[in-house]
């Protein structure tokens, strides 16, 4: 069974770096194709996509996000790291992370159940 | 703004056949695949299609999904109350990003 779950602070305080913690087991991130991402939607709008890392540690960023957002692995814990500096009110949302492979060519077929943040001072 | 384009709002009686459209371009419709995730109210999305019209396991033929041009549909055949959910479509885009529509909300009355 596939299964990931999201950790991490429930508040942040504008101007500050939220770090988020995605756990996962039933598949390894160092298998040719896997990939995990992750997803953030704010209350009550739409889901948007923010980055991606694959197997060979190759990351994607969302262009609009870029210079914010870092993304990385510990294949070891089975784990991806996603952190987003300088945040803003603007940045509450929930945010997924979720499993992707190249060979279903970026679909998102496992999901975690979300961690809800919150950007105030 | 959403990158791709979809009806805020469906509708249809059980039994009905619905479909909701999603409108690209061609950085991102028109030269890659379309996915579509269900998100029941309260839940993490789940991945209903990908590659254009491809369901996963578990996921049933009422659902399924078309692409033509820069232009996707996901139609729902025999539609149940349980299906009332948002939907939204998403596409990997040439700028090496993954672009989501604004989401449709699909009403069973």
């Amino acid at each position: 069974q596939i299964t990931l779950k999201e950790s991490g602070p429930t508040v942040v305080k504008p101007t500050q770096t939220l770090t988020l913690t995605c756990t996962f087991s039933g598949f390894s991130l160092s298998s040719s194709g896997a990939a995990v991402g992750w997803i953030r939607q704010p209350p009550g709008k739409a889901l948007e996509w923010l980055a991606l890392i694959y197997w060979d540690d190759d990351k994607r960023y969302s262009p609009s996000l870029k210079g914010r957002l870092t993304i990385t692995k510990d294949t070891s814990k089975n784990q991806v790291v996603f952190t987003m500096t300088n945040v803003d009110p603007v940045d509450t949302a929930t945010y997924y992370c979720a499993r992707g492979s190249v060979s279903t060519n970026h679909a998102m077929d496992v999901w975690g159940q979300g961690t809800t943040v919150t950007v105030s001072s | 703004q959403s990158v791709l384009t979809q009806p805020p709002s469906a509708s249809g009686t059980p039994g009905q056949r619905v479909t909701i459209s999603c409108s690209g371009g061609s950085s991102n419709i028109g030269g890659n695949y379309v996915q579509w995730y269900q998100q029941l109210p309260g839940t993490a999305p789940k991945l209903l299609i990908y590659r254009n019209n491809q369901r996963p396991s578990g996921v049933p033929d009422r659902f399924s999904g078309s692409k033509s041009g820069t232009s996707a549909s996901l139609a729902i055949s025999g539609l149940r109350s349980e299906d009332e959910a948002d939907y939204y479509c998403a596409a990997w885009d040439d700028s090496l990003s993954v672009v989501f529509g604004g989401g449709t909300k699909l009403t069973v009355l």
